[in-house]
């Protein structure tokens, strides 16, 4: 089965501009992630998806990041304007309903850089 | 509330030698415990997953980790390193989310 698809890779741009990150799950899978992972950090979480709804964006940082997941598939990222701080690998992963006793099933991430 | 201590951010062996990553976890509640791989510029893979049944996991590549309610631990080991077990190591653990430890990064030394 193909696995979780991510686009951009790399996207480098200058602070202030938006930029947009895409996420395709695995097929059935109905839980959505999007984490990002700093330099020599581990992954931390910004939102969780079960279908369209978003049960879990409490470290998502409202005044500049959104997203959506629009018919329970695929779902996008967007930072608004971008901060110097921003740059990190944005990953998205997903996984069967209940997962947190099974596995997440990482895309390769996107990884932002912001001049 | 959960989370994971991974002890040495860095760590080196020589091919061939046992690979030992320490993870230590804290958990209010009976954990799920998780070993991911990074490999550079890639996403996460699991090597291994802890789900109270057996307490010594068997994962890919040669990797085990051992459940040790008593010391709080899931420490992975891999009796003899290779070149390609270079990489990122992350332990989790899991309850209403995932928690990633800060990782340890492996270096094999030829």
């Amino acid at each position: 089965e193909a696995g979780v698809v991510q686009s951009p890779r790399y996207k480098i741009i200058e602070k202030k501009q938006p930029v947009a990150f895409w996420c395709n799950p695995i097929s059935g899978h109905n839980t959505l992630y999007w984490y990002r992972q700093n330099l020599g950090q581990g992954p931390e979480l910004l939102i969780r998806y079960e279908n369209e709804e978003a049960v879990d964006d409490s470290q998502l940082p409202k005044d500049r990041f959104s997203a959506e997941r629009l018919k329970g598939v695929d779902s996008t990222l967007k930072i608004q304007p971008a901060e110097l701080g921003d740059s990190a690998v944005y990953l998205c992963a997903s996984s069967r309903p209940s997962a947190y006793t099974g596995e997440l099933f990482f895309g390769e991430g996107s990884r932002l850089t912001v001049l | 509330a959960q989370s994971v201590t991974q002890l040495g951010s860095h760590v080196s062996v020589s091919e061939g030698a046992l690979v030992l990553l320490r993870c230590n976890y804290s958990s209010s509640v009976p954990p799920y415990l998780f070993w991911y791989v990074q490999y550079p510029n890639q996403g996460l893979q699991l090597l291994l997953k802890y789900t109270s049944a057996a307490t010594l996991v068997k994962g890919i590549n040669g990797f085990e980790a051992e459940f040790k309610k008593s010391e709080t631990s899931f420490h992975l080991t891999k009796p003899s390193a290779h070149m390609s077990d270079a990489a990122e190591y992350f332990c989790a653990v899991s309850g209403n989310q995932f928690y990633f430890g800060t990782g340890t990064s492996l270096t094999v030394i030829p």
